[in-house]
């Protein structure tokens, strides 16, 4: 199975911080990879999809970049709402993985 | 719009038999894969099969073969997820899944998950 690790678990910020959150493939998916967004108690929400594509309704301060092993999501100027766990997803091959996710926490 | 409604929680003991159903609407139910994904408590998030509501087949994640069960009843656009001799550890929040399109992988349609507490 492909393993996904992604980097930090958690992190402290600001309001207006820019952060980036990496996910890294152990072997190449090309740009099968998403992101999601989740809140306590919710379920996941699609962010960006093959990588880089942003999911229709989605605030244009997310975006994503890789391809291969390594993978970024960025927020580009952090809001209140932006508070979750972030996960990735590799799709290029079953079983389907995700990353350990990332904790973004209000500094 | 396309909904995905989960039954409700439920508590059982190490050993017993869990069914959890997912009812789709808003899309044609036989022409989408529903997946099943699963997080314990505090945890990650991990994927557990698939079924193909209109021909049955299915695809399980090696760590589920032989305790998990994936069925579909077409005439009410429901899938179900069986999991059997549950442990403590099976414990978790388990979703039904959608991907947008036969030919994507991701997930834009969830479920609102249903929580299975095994305890003794």
């Amino acid at each position: 199975a492909i393993q996904l690790t992604q980097s930090p678990s958690s992190l402290s910020a600001s309001v207006g911080d820019r952060v980036t959150i990496t996910c890294r493939a152990s072997q190449g998916i090309s740009s099968a990879l998403a992101w999601y967004q989740q809140k306590p108690g919710k379920a996941p929400k699609l962010l960006i999809y093959d990588a880089s594509s942003l999911e229709s309704g989605v605030p244009s301060r997310f975006s994503g970049s890789g391809s291969g092993t390594d993978f970024t999501l960025t927020i580009s100027s952090l809001q209140p709402e932006d508070f979750a766990t972030y996960y990735c997803q590799q799709f290029n091959n079953y079983p389907r993985t995700f990353g350990q996710g990332t904790k973004v926490e209000i500094k | 719009q396309v909904q995905l409604v989960q039954s409700g929680a439920e508590v059982k003991k190490p050993g017993a038999s869990v069914k959890v159903s997912c009812k789709a609407s808003g899309y044609t139910f036989t022409g989408y894969y529903m997946h099943w994904v699963r997080q314990a408590p505090g945890q990650g998030l991990e994927w557990m099969g698939w079924i193909n509501p209109n021909s049955g087949g299915t695809n399980y994640a090696q760590k589920f073969q032989g305790r998990v069960t994936m069925t579909r009843d077409t005439s009410i656009s429901t899938a179900y997820m069986e999991l059997s001799r549950l442990r403590s550890d099976d414990t978790a929040v388990y979703y039904c899944a959608r991907n947008y399109d036969i030919l994507t992988g991701y997930y834009g349609y969830w479920g609102q998950g249903t929580l299975v507490t095994v305890s003794s």
